[in-house]
C-alpha cells in the first residue's frame, strides 16, 4: 500500500534553533516528492518538488533533500514566521494524485 | 501568475440547501482537483479533472457533484449535505497529465463550509 509518513507530529523550536523534519515514503512508481507549507485556515503553499535521490533544493531558510526512502526538510535558524504545518506528498507515476503525509506542526518561539 | 482563486471564502448552509463552490485558474493548467480537509488532517482527494474530463472520483457521496465547464473553471455543487461534511474545501490545479515533467499542484485559499 502506498504510504507517506511524517515525523515528528509536532515540533517546538526556539528562534534560531535549526532542525529537520522527516518524510518517509513507500510509494510504488513514485513521480516526485512534494513539500508544502500550510498556515491555519489557508490552502497549502507549494515549496519544493524533488524527483531523484540525491537531489536538493533550497529556499531561504529551508532545504529539502531526497533519498530512495525518505526526504528531509531542514530548517536553518528558524524565525517565528516559519511556524506552520509542513506537508509532504508523494506523486504517483501516470496519475494526477498525491499521497499526503499527516504533516508536521512546527512552532517557532522567540 | 500561480494563483488559484476560490469563492466564496466562507459558506454556511442548512442540510436542505443547494449551493455551489467555484474555483478558477489562469495558468493554462489542464488538471484540476477538489480536496476536503478536516482540522489537523491532510487534504483528502475528492475529484480530479484532466483535460476537462472527470478522471478520478474517490468514492465521494453523490451529494457532492463536480463540474468542469471549461479548462479554467471548476465547480462543486452541494446538495443535502450532512453536518459531518463541514470542512475546508480546497481546489488545486496542475500542469496536467500524469506524465508531465512538472506536476506540482497549486492550491487555492479554500472555502470554509459549515453545514447546520
Amino acid at each position: 500500500e502506498d504510504q507517506v509518513t511524517q515525523s515528528p507530529e509536532a515540533l517546538r523550536l526556539q528562534e534560531g534553533e535549526s532542525s529537520s523534519l522527516n518524510c518517509s515514503y513507500t510509494v510504488s512508481g513514485l513521480r516526485g516528492l512534494f513539500w508544502y507549507r500550510q498556515d491555519p485556515g489557508k490552502g497549502p503553499e507549494f515549496l519544493f518538488t524533488l524527483y531523484s535521490a540525491g537531489e536538493e533544493k533550497e529556499k531561504e531558510r529551508l532545504k529539502a533533500t531526497l533519498t530512495k526512502k525518505e526526504s528531509f526538510l531542514h530548517i536553518t535558524a528558524p524565525k517565528p514566521e516559519d511556524s506552520a504545518t509542513y506537508l509532504c506528498a508523494g506523486g504517483i507515476f501516470g496519475y494526477n494524485k498525491l499521497i499526503f503525509g499527516a504533516g508536521t506542526r512546527l512552532a517557532v518561539h522567540p | 501568475d500561480t494563483e488559484v482563486t476560490q469563492t466564496p471564502k466562507h459558506l454556511v448552509m442548512g442540510m436542505t440547501n443547494k449551493k455551489s463552490l467555484k474555483c478558477e485558474q489562469h495558468m493554462g493548467h489542464r488538471a484540476m482537483y477538489w480536496y476536503k480537509q478536516k482540522a489537523k488532517k491532510p487534504p483528502e482527494l475528492m475529484f480530479v479533472y484532466s483535460y476537462e474530463k472527470l478522471s478520478i472520483n474517490e468514492s465521494v457521496p453523490s451529494r457532492f457533484s463536480p463540474e468542469c465547464p471549461n479548462s479554467s473553471l471548476l465547480n462543486l455543487h452541494l446538495h443535502a449535505l450532512q453536518p459531518e461534511d463541514s470542512a475546508l474545501y480546497l481546489c488545486a490545479s496542475s500542469q496536467g497529465g500524469g506524465l508531465a515533467d512538472r506536476n506540482e499542484q497549486f492550491f487555492g485559499p479554500g472555502t470554509r463550509l459549515t453545514v447546520l
